[in-house]
């Protein structure tokens, strides 16, 4: 099957402090992937696209230059929250679908990220 | 702005008995239709796909779809504890070239022993 890791599973970090958080395909290439961020008791909502070699495509409310999104290679995303406040503090996943398939995305198991 | 509703739920359901997930959607553009199962803490897990209408059956798992209707449904025949969690519908749509999906809220399904 298509198995997405994540990494970190959950941080804690001071607020004004920066967080990367790493999404990998692991057994399939992954051209797109995309960043989800989901509060207690709530859907997941699509904060951007992560596009490999090019800028990745943000959510209307979305602040890129806070959430930074870089696209390194086929197999790899990862997510900056960058100057981090105890708003941001949030269930962040990514997924990825499979190339030539009907559009599944395949989450990863997400990063539990909590700002103090 | 496409929209997925789902009753929010919570359903219960006794053990054994068959659960029904329903779900519509507002885009009729959408061609392709997802359940996830979500369990508290979790992130969500894949469990069927369905892209033309009728019916499509995976184990005890059924998929329904009716496009004119905009309506996709899930039922889970002998309901087993295991299957307590949230249940969440997605439908595609295309945005600047990527295939995107928008979640329902999810319903909490909950199964009784």
């Amino acid at each position: 099957g298509a198995v997405v890791s994540q990494h970190p599973s959950w941080v804690i970090c001071k607020s004004g402090t920066s967080v990367k958080i790493e999404c990998r395909s692991l057994d399939f290439q992954a051209t797109t992937m995309f960043w989800y961020r989901q509060f207690p008791k709530q859907s997941l909502m699509l904060m951007a696209t992560s596009n490999e070699g090019s800028k990745a495509t943000y959510e209307q409310g979305v602040e890129k230059d806070k959430f930074l999104i870089n696209h390194a290679s086929l197999t790899l995303s990862t997510l900056t929250v960058t100057s981090a406040h105890p708003e941001d503090s949030s269930f962040y996943i990514c997924s990825a679908p499979l190339a030539g398939g009907g559009y599944e995305q395949y989450f990863g198991p997400g990063t539990r990220l909590t700002v103090t | 702005q496409k929209e997925v509703e789902q009753n929010s739920g919570p359903l219960s359901v006794p053990e054994g008995a068959i659960a029904s997930l329903n779900c519509t959607y507002s885009d009729r553009g959408s061609q392709s239709f997802f359940w996830y199962r979500q369990y508290s803490g979790k992130s969500p897990e894949l469990i069927m796909s369905i892209y033309s209408n009728g019916d499509k059956e995976d184990g005890r798992f059924t998929a329904q779809l009716n496009k004119a209707s905009q309506y996709v449904s899930l039922l889970i025949r002998d309901s087993q504890p295991s299957d307590s969690a949230t249940y969440l519908c997605a439908v595609n749509f295309r945005d600047f070239g990527n295939e995107k999906l928008t979640f329902g809220t999810g319903t909490r399904l909950t199964i009784i022993p």
